[in-house]
């Protein structure tokens, strides 16, 4: 069955504090691994798409990196507007994706 | 372009009353999905689609039912609610399925007391 584990589950930091999330999966196939944006009341909004071990990709204080068993959520210098809860994903066939419980970052100025 | 529209946005039901929530997306696209989001919890699959008149189930759809008989159309029917449906409803649509991202509509929050 596939598996994902996000940690923290809630993450606090001062404005201009670095820090990572991580997302650790478990699954046979890996067709993508997703991050995904959510703030209250909203739907999840697309980050990133990471496709295999190595690969990385930015956008703006965030940077993505992914490995054969987990991927990171880099998150440089961040902002009060940084504050939501972000969402990883795995996705293994027909467009299904299996998602973790999410990490709930909150960025004190 | 609207992308994922799900209506109503709130609604309250009674313990065995049935509603149908709505979903619609203007992206041409052929996956769509329905999936639930409870309190400090990720998203759990109920049903998905890849296209008009295929449906297929996700990993928690006992008691719903869904449709597709257009592309751009994928509604929700619960049955006889229970409590245990109270739950946020997140609508979402991809290109394909290779490795596309979702694209999510604002949610409905259904409360079943």
């Amino acid at each position: 069955e596939d598996q994902v584990t996000q940690s923290p589950e809630a993450l606090r930091l001062q404005e201009g504090e670095s820090s990572s999330l991580n997302c650790s999966y478990t699954v046979s196939g890996l067709r993508g691994l997703f991050w995904y944006r959510q703030d209250p009341g909203k739907g999840p909004e697309f980050l990133f798409t990471l496709y295999s071990a190595g690969e990385e990709k930015e956008k703006e204080r965030l940077k993505a990196t992914l490995t054969k068993k987990e991927s990171f959520l880099h998150i440089t210098a961040p902002k009060p507007e940084d504050s939501a809860t972000y969402l990883c994903a795995v996705q293994v066939n027909a467009g299904k994706s299996t998602f973790g419980d999410g990490t709930t970052l909150t960025v004190k100025p | 372009n609207a992308g994922v529209t799900q209506t109503p946005k709130f609604r309250i039901l009674k313990i065995g009353q049935s509603m149908t929530l709505q979903c619609t997306q203007d992206m041409n696209h052929n996956y769509m999905y329905w999936y639930r989001q409870d309190p400090g919890m990720g998203l759990k699959l109920i049903y998905y689609s890849v296209g008009a008149g295929i449906t297929d189930k996700g990993e928690v759809p006992n008691g719903y039912n869904v449709s597709r008989s257009t592309t751009e159309d994928f509604p929700l029917r619960l049955e006889l609610a229970a409590p245990s449906q109270t739950s946020v409803y997140f609508c979402a649509s991809s290109a394909g399925a290779g490795s596309s991202p979702l694209h999510f509509g604002n949610g409905t929050r259904l409360t079943v007391t």
